[in-house]
């Protein structure tokens, strides 16, 4: 099985509000990331999890804080958020780093009011 | 440093025509390359991976793609295009010290016509 799960499948906030996005996956990967995605562009790598550490942050403004719980779960919390902040947030895992393939959850449709 | 060409952004079939997808990229070692499918409003989907282990990868859904060192290329091609062809196709590659970073193409739009 190679699922990657993320909820919820869309999301619409205002700019003063607080939400969360959540990934789960249960194949035992120790590596995790967040990813945007804009509309006909591939996706942008925001953030590295591995072994529930974080390993790489690409420079996210601060609105946008990451949490691994624990090896399956990752989060990715949401505030104060930009209009041009809307777009599709991907989560992907594997099986460690490096060159390791990633699979990628369905993805959270985000609108930001 | 890696870096990933896809030669079209735009590529349009006919159901039951060959497909193929360009890609060209450049990397300091010996990488993996990837395939991926992304169909609207969905996740990315893994056709095939290259590791140096046979330099014809089979994929999923009849896909295959061809590692050529000298051309520095990964085309992916598909004898006989479905109607389900039709999404965003991203060729990526990463490198042994990329620390999980991707590098990924452009990006090509499949049409397939009836």
């Amino acid at each position: 099985d190679t699922e990657v799960t993320q909820t919820p499948k869309h999301l619409v906030m205002g700019m003063t509000n607080k939400k969360s996005l959540k990934c789960e996956q249960h194949m035992g990967h120790r590596a995790m990331y967040w990813y945007k995605q804009k509309a006909k562009k591939p996706p942008e790598l925001m953030f590295v999890y591995s072994y529930e550490k974080l390993s790489i942050n690409e420079s996210v403004p601060s609105r946008f804080s990451p949490e691994c719980p624990n090896s399956s779960l990752l989060n990715l919390h949401l505030h104060a958020l930009q209009p041009e902040d809307s777009a599709l947030y991907l989560c992907a895992s594997s099986q460690d780093g490096n060159t390791d393939t990633q699979y990628f959850g369905p993805g959270t449709r985000l609108t930001v009011l | 440093a890696q870096s990933v060409t896809q030669l079209d952004s735009h590529v349009s079939v006919s159901e039951g025509t060959p497909v193929l997808l360009r890609c060209n990229y450049s990397s300091s070692y010996s990488p993996s390359l990837f395939w991926y499918v992304q169909h609207p409003n969905k996740g990315l989907q893994l056709l095939l991976k290259y590791t140096s282990a046979a330099t014809l990868v089979k994929g999923i859904n009849g896909f295959e793609a061809e590692f050529k060192k000298s051309e520095t290329s990964f085309h992916l091609t598909k004898p006989s295009a479905h109607m389900s062809d039709a999404a965003e196709y991203f060729c990526v590659v990463s490198d042994p010290d990329s620390w999980g970073k991707l590098q990924f193409g452009a990006g090509t739009q499949v049409v397939v016509t009836p």
